[in-house]
């Protein structure tokens, strides 16, 4: 069955950078675009952007452009979200999400089980 | 604040029919697709209904989703105690450059 699974929590200053890791399983990875959303404490969820794991090309949100960076490596399907310049506001669950549909970028579908990063000093 | 817009909460009891409304504008839902998600607590969240009205394998026929205009709405009938979680709608807004947008999301407790 679909599986992704994510690194484990991490505690970081402010400023630092962190990041988190996906591994998928039970499907084709090069298949699907990989969506990664967070959820700030008590707040909703923010989609934060995709990558093609088959070719790399990626599609940050506005609210992050300059600041997120997605990466992907086939050979161990796994998938790669570093975010920099951390600050406070960015303490929350992040998650790494198969989109639904194949060979496209529409929708996160399958999701990860979320991975905490906390960001004091 | 979200751009989407979602009550905080809603209610019902079993077996009643519960609406959960999505609120948006003409750059996201009244020209694009609404997806439903819904968030457990402590779990990750699922997909409930893509593409306005269609539910993934899986999803029981309870779940309905439906879209009018610059709205959206997703129906849950036969509730179930199973059913108390987060529910978020979301969409593609081509003000922001086709970002996914979800909305504030609706807490529905099941009495």
């Amino acid at each position: 069955q679909v599986q992704l699974v994510q690194s484990g929590a991490e505690v970081k200053k402010p400023g630092a950078s962190v990041r988190v890791s996906c591994n998928a399983s039970g499907y084709t990875f090069t298949g699907y675009y990989i969506h990664w959303v967070r959820q700030t404490p008590g707040q909703g969820l923010e989609w934060m952007g995709w990558i093609n794991p088959d070719s790399g090309d990626t599609k940050y949100a506005q609210n992050f452009k300059g600041r997120v960076t997605m990466t992907r490596d086939p050979s161990f399907s796994t998938a790669y979200m570093e975010l920099s310049r951390l600050t406070s506001d960015d303490t929350a669950l992040y998650y790494c999400a198969k989109d639904h549909q194949y060979n496209s970028a529409w929708f996160p579908g399958h999701w990860g089980q979320g991975t905490l990063v906390t960001v004091s000093s | 604040q979200s751009v989407l817009t979602q009550a905080p909460s809603a209610s019902g009891t079993p077996g009643q029919r519960v609406t959960i409304s999505c609120s948006g504008s003409s750059s996201n839902i009244g020209t694009n697709y609404v997806y439903w998600y819904q968030h457990l607590p402590g779990t990750a969240p699922k997909l409930l209904i893509y593409r306005n009205n269609q539910r993934p394998s899986g999803v029981p026929d309870r779940f309905s989703g439906s879209k009018s205009g610059t709205s959206a709405s997703l129906a849950i009938s036969g509730l179930r105690s199973e059913d108390e979680a987060d529910y978020y709608c979301a969409a593609w807004d081509d003000n922001l450059s086709g970002d996914v947008i979800f909305g504030g999301g609706t807490k529905l407790t099941v009495l």
